[in-house]
């Protein structure tokens, strides 16, 4: 069965530094895999996705992320991390098999001035 | 502009109610999602439809009903047999194609009392 793992409940890092968020999925087949930001009682905004091609994909808000197909792995990065960005993150795949997709238990990114 | 609408954002409801949710899109996508967000657990998978006419059941299924009887409308009702119904109730719609992302309404809290 398909799944994602965020290994982690928080992130804390300060204004300016990089930050990684971390993801690991489980599929069969080619992974689909896509990360999403949620504000307070809001919906989920898509960042950015992996279908296939170049392992470093940028998405909006100056977002990336990092596949990995070995360690199959999927980590949000920003090079530069502003107090705006603190949120909560989810890591998702879809099942190859069918129009599911399989979200992780989210991880808090916390930004500190 | 294009979107998805879910309403209303916030229901109070007594215990052993049954309560609808209404959820449409304007952006002509045949697939539709209802997810389920608790603290902690992410989003669960509660039904989902990829046509008119037709939907599949997520993995927690139990206690919910749906229709898809538009295009533009997936309702979901939460009904007494739903154990522990109070949750953030999250609407989200994809194009056609397989590796598309998930467009998501901004969520309708539901508060059982």
């Amino acid at each position: 069965a398909q799944s994602v793992a965020q290994p982690e409940d928080q992130v804390n890092v300060a204004e300016g530094n990089p930050l990684t968020v971390k993801c690991t999925y489980s599929v069969s087949g080619n992974p689909y895999l896509f990360w999403y930001v949620q504000y307070p009682n809001r919906g989920l905004q898509f960042l950015l996705k992996y279908i296939t091609g170049d392992n470093l994909v940028k998405g909006s808000y100056g977002f990336e992320a990092e596949f990995n197909k070995s360690q199959t792995s999927f980590h949000l990065k920003k090079p530069s991390a502003l107090v705006s960005d603190s949120a909560l993150y989810f890591c998702a795949v879809r099942d190859g098999g069918t129009y599911k997709y399989i979200f992780g238990t989210g991880t808090r990114l916390k930004v500190l001035a | 502009d294009g979107g998805i609408t879910q309403s209303p954002k916030y229901l109070f409801r007594k215990e052993g109610q049954n309560v609808t949710l209404s959820c449409e899109q304007n952006l002509n996508h045949d697939a539709m999602y209802w997810y389920r967000q608790d603290p902690g657990q992410g989003l669960r998978l509660i039904y989902y439809s990829q046509i008119v006419n037709d939907f599949q059941k997520g993995d927690i299924a139990e206690g919910y009903s749906v229709s898809r009887e538009k295009k533009e409308s997936f309702p979901l009702t939460v009904t007494s047999a739903q154990k522990n119904p109070t949750a953030f109730y999250l609407c989200a719609s994809k194009g056609s194609g397989g590796t598309g992302e998930l467009f998501f309404g901004e969520g309708s809290r539901l508060t059982v009392l």
